[in-house]
């Protein structure tokens, strides 16, 4: 079973920021966020990921609380083709590697 | 180039047929791995190999049997195909098993 909670759906306007809650209350002190999103059927496509600190690319920021039991993703000014299920995944075991993906956030992105 | 690719498609075939899947990657990555993404868009792991060796081997059918001739490939060959296994099946890879993972465009296999 997948370590986080998501809201099912957000709707966001155009140019606006979008922020996607994560709980994960349960995560252990070794184990990284990762944020993936899925554009209608496409391949998982990965975005950013995690430990401690907060971290920015090209494509978002993630902000990871002090306790590291919740984050959020950003996408600064979401466009039209933003509008994805995305994915937050807590990364299980040093050794094993495999992503346990959960049902995700389905974002709208609306003119 | 694409990084992670996936042939065929798209694959219609009946059931009781065998039919394999295949996937290359590009990227130099030693870690490849299988995930199913079923109708109800649950994507779930099945198998990982990380230099040819099999690692992950989730609860999944015999029926289903991956091969890695070398570290650039990972098949997925499927016996007696069943109408469950309808889904959409996509490949990964990742450098090492604790690397981030890219994933292919998937294959979209429908048993009639």
């Amino acid at each position: 079973d997948a370590k986080t909670t998501q809201p099912t759906s957000m709707d966001c306007a155009e140019g606006r920021a979008a922020n996607l809650p994560c709980n994960h209350s349960t995560i252990s002190g070794n184990e990284y966020v990762y944020w993936y999103r899925q554009i209608h059927s496409q391949g998982p496509q990965y975005i950013i990921h995690g430990l401690k600190n907060n971290e920015t690319n090209e494509m978002a920021s993630l902000i990871i609380t002090e306790d590291r039991k919740s984050s959020t993703l950003i996408l600064p000014h979401a466009t039209l083709r933003d509008t994805a299920v995305y994915y937050c995944i807590v990364r299980v075991g040093r050794s094993q590697g495999n992503l346990i993906f959960g049902k995700g956030t389905k974002l709208s992105v609306k003119p | 180039d694409t990084a992670v690719s996936q042939t065929p498609k798209y694959l219609v075939t009946q059931m009781g047929n065998d039919k394999s899947i295949k996937c290359e990657q590009n990227l130099g990555h030693d870690t490849m791995y299988w995930y199913k993404q079923d109708s109800k868009k649950f994507l779930k792991i099945m198998f990982s190999y990380n230099n040819k060796e099999l690692i992950i081997n989730e609860t999944v059918p015999n029926r289903f049997s991956p091969k890695s001739p070398d570290k650039a490939h990972l098949n997925l060959h499927i016996n007696s195909l069943e109408l469950g296994d309808s889904a959409v099946y996509f490949c990964a890879s990742s450098p090492g098993l604790r690397g981030t993972q890219y994933f292919g465009p998937g294959t979209r296999l429908l048993v009639l």
